[in-house]
This record gives C-alpha cells, sequence and structure tokens, in this order.
C-alpha cells in the first residue's frame, strides 16, 4: 500500500461544477503539499500546509491531521483547470517528500 | 524571480548509451532535488541535495545513476548505461531548505530509451 493515496484517479467534469479531491496519508507528516501538473510536465506548487484550510482564488485545500486525510476543491471549475493535480506529503524526520499517483482532471467545456 | 531551469527538454537514446541532465535551481536555494517520473505515476526522488551535500540517495541505483553539484548551485544527473525502465520524465526542483518552503520545480526532461 502506497504512503499516499489520492481519488479518484481520474475526472471528469462539466464546466462550473464543483471538484473535490482526495489524499490520504498514513505516515506522520510535517507538512502536506498540492501540486498541479499541465501536459508537459511543468509542476506549480498550489498549496503547502500543516493544519486547517487555505484558499487562493477558486480553490481550497483542506487538511484533517487526526483524520490523515486532505481535500483539493475547485470551484466554478474551467477547462483551464484540466490538469493532474497531484498531492504529496512531508514525511515527518525523514525530510523528503512523498508523492500520490496523482487525479487527471478534465473539465469539458 | 527566474524559475528552474532544466536542459535539454528533450532526448531520446538507444539502450546502453549514456546521457546527462543538467539543473539551474533558484538563485539562493539551498535544496535541489531530482525525482524521476514515469508516465502516469507521481513522482519519485532520486537524490536531494543539501548545498553541495548529499541529504537522501536512498532510490538512485547508484549502478547506473550518478548525480553531483559542485560548487552548491547546478547540479548534473548521468544514466550510464540507460535502460528501457529508464525512460520518463527527470524534474529538478529547488526550495530555500530542508521542507522550510515550497519546492519549485523545473519544466522536466523527458527521456525515451530506445
Amino acid at each position: 500500500k502506497n504512503e499516499v493515496e489520492q481519488s479518484p484517479q481520474n475526472l471528469t467534469a462539466q464546466e462550473g461544477e464543483f471538484i473535490t479531491i482526495n489524499c490520504s496519508y498514513s505516515v506522520g507528516i510535517s507538512a502536506l503539499h498540492w501540486l498541479q501538473q499541465h501536459p508537459g510536465g511543468g509542476i506549480v506548487s498550489l498549496f503547502m500546509l500543516s493544519s486547517g484550510k487555505k484558499k487562493h482564488g477558486r480553490l481550497i485545500a483542506t487538511i484533517n491531521i487526526q483524520e490523515k486525510h486532505s481535500s483539493l476543491h475547485i470551484t466554478a471549475s474551467h477547462p483551464r483547470d484540466s490538469a493532474v493535480y497531484i498531492c504529496a506529503v512531508g514525511i515527518q524526520g525523514a525530510q523528503k517528500l512523498v508523492f500520490g499517483q496523482g487525479t487527471r482532471l478534465t473539465i469539458n467545456p | 524571480e527566474a524559475g528552474v531551469a532544466q536542459s535539454p527538454r528533450y532526448k531520446i537514446i538507444e539502450k546502453r548509451q549514456s546521457v546527462a541532465f543538467w539543473c539551474n535551481p533558484i538563485s539562493g536555494h539551498a535544496t535541489l532535488y531530482w525525482y524521476q517520473q514515469i508516465l502516469g505515476q507521481g513522482p519519485k526522488l532520486l537524490i536531494q541535495f543539501q548545498n553541495n551535500g548529499v541529504v537522501d540517495d536512498s532510490q538512485l541505483p547508484k549502478d547506473r545513476f550518478s548525480a553531483e553539484r559542485l560548487k552548491g548551485v547546478d547540479s548534473t544527473l548521468k544514466i550510464q548505461p540507460a535502460k528501457l525502465e529508464d525512460s520518463a520524465v527527470y524534474l529538478c526542483a529547488s526550495s530555500l531548505g530542508y521542507l522550510t518552503g515550497e519546492q519549485y520545480f523545473g519544466p522536466g526532461t523527458r527521456l525515451t530509451v530506445t
């Protein structure tokens, strides 16, 4: 079993829909990261959080440390949000990131 | 602020050949990471440098992969000899320090081994 599991693996939705991507982890962490990867490979960091909730524009990230679970929400989704979203956790005491397998999101116009 | 630079962007080689990738991190970033991302998977850490010292290379196949970060700035990752299963995107990232902030990723080098 991977230390970081994301669901769903693939998600297709219509423009305007509310999107939720989930991340569960099984280890102690120092922080959790949400990353966005567009076709062509480039990765952009969206959020780094260790508790509570963060919001940036239409993106919201939450984390529940007790349940070892995080969610990434996209409100009013748009075709330009189509990308792979990756959850990564900083392993407590190990000073490295472990990545989930990613969720491929496709937003149709 | 200039981002993380990588070259080449694409490389096609035959198995058993050698290849080298170059990375220039963001100025002032002490920590540099090399990741391997196989199609359909998340990135896997190959090696992590803090300045010019290796912090973690536990997942680096040392029989064929090597990396260095001379002077604590630029870094090169080499594969010699390449195998078919090395086909992947090789990503370089940098951060100010050990997980003290966000990691900034370069565009990656897509390697195809035939």
